[in-house]
């Protein structure tokens, strides 16, 4: 069965790090493509970013709102995915999803952790 | 960027309704779009892939249509079971991955 768990979040101050993590059971992460997705409470899904497999360099890509704070990596070893989250804002107060991308499809996903930024 | 217009934000329909829910991209995006489906308090789950593909395991009255600049995601009978939020996705690969705002299905 795959399973993806999300753990790390909390309440941190307002410029503020944490670092959050996508552990997978269920298959090997080397060959897909791991994504973040948030969700801010009682709004819409809104994508973060992700890591593209081992074949392709692991090489990411960020949304706007996020880019140049914070930095997905992962450990293929350890079959997780980790999301390095600096200099904080309120508005980055959500639930953080990881998934995977597989054809085409965010096809697993995990339950989510919570992570509020107040001071 | 490309952005995902969608609409209604919201519909209430009675059970064997037939539900039509729209997305319009900003600029052509081919076939690149998928739709979701999230329940409340859950993560979100795949329906609809490349524009038209049903995914494994999703009850056949889902169906998708579009390409280009223009999608739909059609409920053929509304069931109890299908009240919840449902995102479009634009994904490009090089690029980003961009959510429609969401449309809520409530049941009248």
């Amino acid at each position: 069965e795959v399973q993806l768990v999300e753990s790390g979040g909390g309440l941190v101050q307002p410029g503020g790090s944490l670092k959050l993590s996508c552990s997978v059971s269920g298959f090997t992460i080397s060959g897909s493509a791991i994504h973040w997705v948030r969700q801010a409470s009682g709004k819409g899904l809104e994508w973060v970013g992700r890591s593209r497999s081992e074949v392709n360099s692991y090489a990411t890509i960020y949304a706007e709102s996020v880019k140049g704070r914070f930095t997905i990596s992962r450990d293929d070893s350890k079959n997780t995915a980790y999301l390095q989250m600096n200099r904080l804002k309120t508005e980055d107060s959500a639930v953080y999803y990881c998934s995977s991308w597989v054809n085409e499809v965010f096809d697993s996903w995990g339950q989510g952790t919570e992570v509020i930024v107040s001071s | 960027d490309i952005q995902m217009t969608q609409s209604p934000s919201s519909l209430s329909a009675s059970v064997g309704d037939r539900v039509t829910i729209t997305c319009r991209a900003s600029q052509g995006i081919r076939n690149e779009l998928g739709w979701y489906q999230q329940k409340a308090g859950k993560a979100p789950k795949s329906l609809i892939y490349a524009a038209s593909i049903l995914h494994s395991g999703v009850p056949s009255r889902f169906s998708g249509s579009g390409s280009g600049t223009e999608f739909t995601l059609t409920i053929s009978t509304l069931q109890p079971e299908d009240i919840g939020t449902y995102y479009c996705l634009h994904h490009d690969t090089y690029l980003s991955w961009t959510f429609g705002q969401g449309t809520k299905v409530e049941i009248k």
